[in-house]
């Protein structure tokens, strides 16, 4: 019973390199959305695709996109990291109406150098 | 813009004490409402959710959440606290019908012997 997975787990990058970070769900949720974590902020939402085949911009979009790549699948893409990009990265899925609760991976550690 | 707002960033409490963490929402119209939980290096686990209508929502790990529209309030109760709670708590608010997700700040509980 996988619910949510994130891979990879933890990653350091040096400044200007890109990455991506992938998430599949497999509850044949029609929502998926990225959010980072950083100390004393809580969760801050990065896209977040309503279905498959559409994706919109959430509150800190800058610097990141995304690919709904299927039903199960939607990456991440920091094309030039930066050191403000430094942060704990999650996934999270749900039915899509809104008193349906997400369900979160465990998680990406990202440290951009 | 709708806000939700968790009073306290860190809370302590003894083993077998009440615990209190405050959770606000800035607007007249009520959301979906939510509770989180985070223990270390993992991600978010939901513990409740407010369903239309009640006034006490109860959750898991004997956790309670009182919702009181006057008071644009949902805080979360347990009336025993356990060294096992010790965890940080997220409030989160969804005013859409997509369940977009907004989060506190967060609360890190802990819990001492």
């Amino acid at each position: 019973n996988a619910g949510v997975t994130q891979t990879p787990k933890f990653q350091v990058l040096k400044t200007g390199q890109s990455m991506t970070l992938q998430c599949a769900q497999d509850m044949n949720h029609n929502s998926m959305y990225w959010y980072r974590q950083d100390p004393g902020m809580g969760l801050r939402l990065i896209y977040y695709s309503a279905s498959e085949g559409t994706t919109d911009k959430g509150e800190v979009p800058n610097g990141y996109n995304v690919s709904r790549l299927n039903k199960r699948e939607f990456s991440l893409r920091l094309e030039s990291a930066a050191p403000s990009q430094t942060s704990v990265y999650f996934c999270a899925s749900s039915p899509g109406s809104g008193n349906q609760p997400q369900h979160f991976g465990d998680g990406t550690r990202l440290s951009i150098l | 813009a709708q806000s939700v707002t968790q009073l306290g960033s860190h809370v302590s409490v003894s083993e077998g004490a009440l615990v209190l963490l405050r959770c606000n929402y800035s607007s007249s119209v009520p959301p979906y409402l939510f509770w989180y939980v985070q223990y270390p290096n993992q991600g978010l686990q939901l513990l409740l959710k407010y369903t239309t209508g009640a006034t006490l929502v109860k959750g898991i790990n004997g956790f309670e959440a009182e919702f009181k529209k006057s008071e644009t309030s949902f805080h979360l109760t347990k009336p025993s606290a356990h060294m096992s709670d010790a965890a940080e708590y997220f409030c989160a608010a969804s005013w859409t019908s997509g369940s977009r997700l907004t989060f506190g700040e967060g609360t890190q509980l802990t819990v001492n012997p």
